[in-house]
């Protein structure tokens, strides 16, 4: 199946500071999302961006589905940002869309 | 409105119980799927339903019997559950099933005693 790999796996930054995440996969793609869980579980929506970009206030987010990696940019961090945020692929399997996450990456603003 | 509901939001339950889990959305969406997600790990598809059709079954034990009884309302009974069942159960929801975006309810919290 396909692989999904992002990085880094864990990240702690000072509040206002700016952050790269980056989601590699390892096949063509239909979907592609960008998720943030909050500590209670919630998984928000971000960004569905197959591909090009998108920017959402402080958050923007890049996909290059030709060299299979997506970026999320987060800049002026603030402490509500903290969490982990996965990227999602998904493939047409069996008639149906199939999301697959990758292990996520942790994010911890301090004030 | 991009609103997925579940209840409850936490469930204890025994090895010898029976329950259910509840989703709903209001977003006219006609594909809904089922996620666990154990913790410290991402979320892994359990099933997924179409028109209210099963259109994917990621070989789930059957102590776990979907159910869609309308394109708005999406069950997951539980049955005979294990201790390792104990996790975060995601509802989601999309418009179609290809290539659309799939947005998520807040989730049933299940602890087996």
């Amino acid at each position: 199946g396909i692989q999904v790999e992002q990085s880094p796996p864990d990240l702690i930054l000072q509040e206002g500071a700016n952050s790269t995440l980056r989601c590699n996969f390892s096949d063509s793609v239909n979907n592609l999302q960008w998720f943030h869980q909050n500590p209670w579980g919630q998984l928000i929506n971000l960004f569905y961006i197959p591909s090009g970009t998108k920017q959402n206030g402080r958050l923007s987010a890049t996909t290059v589905a030709t060299e299979r990696y997506s970026l999320l940019y987060i800049s002026s961090s603030q402490t509500t940002d903290s969490g982990v945020y996965f990227c999602a692929v998904g493939r047409i399997i069996q008639g149906a869309q199939k999301l697959v996450f990758g292990q996520g990456t942790r994010l911890t603003i301090n004030p | 409105d991009t609103e997925v509901t579940q209840t409850p939001k936490h469930l204890v339950m025994g090895m010898t119980n029976k329950k259910s889990l509840k989703c709903e959305q209001h977003m006219g969406h006609r594909a809904m799927y089922w996620y666990k997600q154990k913790a410290k790990k991402p979320p892994e598809l359990m099933f997924v339903y179409s028109y209210e059709k099963l259109s994917i079954n990621e070989s789930v034990p059957s102590r776990f019997s979907p159910e869609c009884p309308n394109s708005s309302l999406l069950n997951l009974h539980l049955h005979a559950l294990q201790p390792e069942d104990s996790a975060l159960y995601l509802c989601a929801s999309s418009q179609g099933l290809l290539a659309n975006e799939q947005f998520f309810g807040p989730g049933t919290r299940l602890t087996v005693l």
